[in-house]
């Protein structure tokens, strides 16, 4: 299976942009990065998904390379509320789908 | 907006014990999720339901059993609990198969003495 290797933690200060990197080089051509986060003693939540061209929401952007085996989820002006564990995750498609979520990085924003 | 809840936050049992932990989503999604999740082991998938009475393994099934009799419902169940099964275990839904995005409950945190 896939999987994503990401740095286990990184600080940034408030009203920056974090770029928070990943690096899933066993990714197979039909397989989605997707990014979640978690804030604590809360349940994941989407942020932003991709397959190879990048990607920008109300959340974030996703920049994917062009050979797809990195990529890094930017948030353009970080808040203290965007502290918490941030997972980088290979959407698997082997008869049936599924997440493989890996350890996360933990961001915390600095005031 | 999507309400995933789990029945309980905090759940404390005893070894050898049956313990259910339930879910319900109230979006008609088909399909539910369970995972646990561990210091330094991320989240792992044990079950998951692509519709009713349908399930299928995880990654560490082991241990585990799961029951989807209604679309909203979805129980993990521990058949005999065991001091390693001592985590956060955390439900899911989402809409369709390809897994656009999954919506996800506050979590239970089990506790097995």
């Amino acid at each position: 299976d896939a999987k994503t290797t990401q740095p286990t933690s990184m600080d940034c200060a408030e009203g920056r942009a974090a770029n928070l990197p990943c690096n899933h080089s066993t990714i197979s051509g039909n397989e989605y990065v997707y990014w979640y986060r978690q804030i604590h003693s809360q349940g994941p939540q989407y942020i932003i998904h991709g397959l190879k061209n990048n990607e920008t929401n109300e959340m974030a952007s996703l920049i994917i390379t062009e050979d797809r085996k990195s990529s890094t989820l930017i948030l353009p002006h970080a808040t203290l509320r965007d502290t918490a564990v941030y997972y980088c995750i290979v959407r698997v498609v082997a008869g049936t789908y599924k997440y493989i979520f890996g350890t996360g990085t933990r961001l915390k924003v600095l005031a | 907006d999507v309400k995933v809840t789990q029945s309980s936050r905090y759940l404390v049992k005893r070894t050898g014990e049956k313990v259910f932990l339930e879910c319900v989503q109230d979006m008609d999604h088909e399909n539910m999720f369970w995972y646990r999740q561990d210091p330094g082991l991320g989240l792992r998938l044990i079950y998951f339901s692509y519709d009713v009475k349908m399930k299928e393994k995880g990654d560490i099934p082991e241990g585990y059993s799961v029951s989807r009799e209604k679309k909203e419902r979805f129980s993990l169940i521990l058949e005999s609990a065991s001091t390693n099964q001592t985590s956060m275990y955390l439900c899911a839904s989402s809409e369709d198969t390809r897994l656009t995005e999954q919506y996800f409950g506050p979590g239970t945190r089990l506790t097995v003495t």
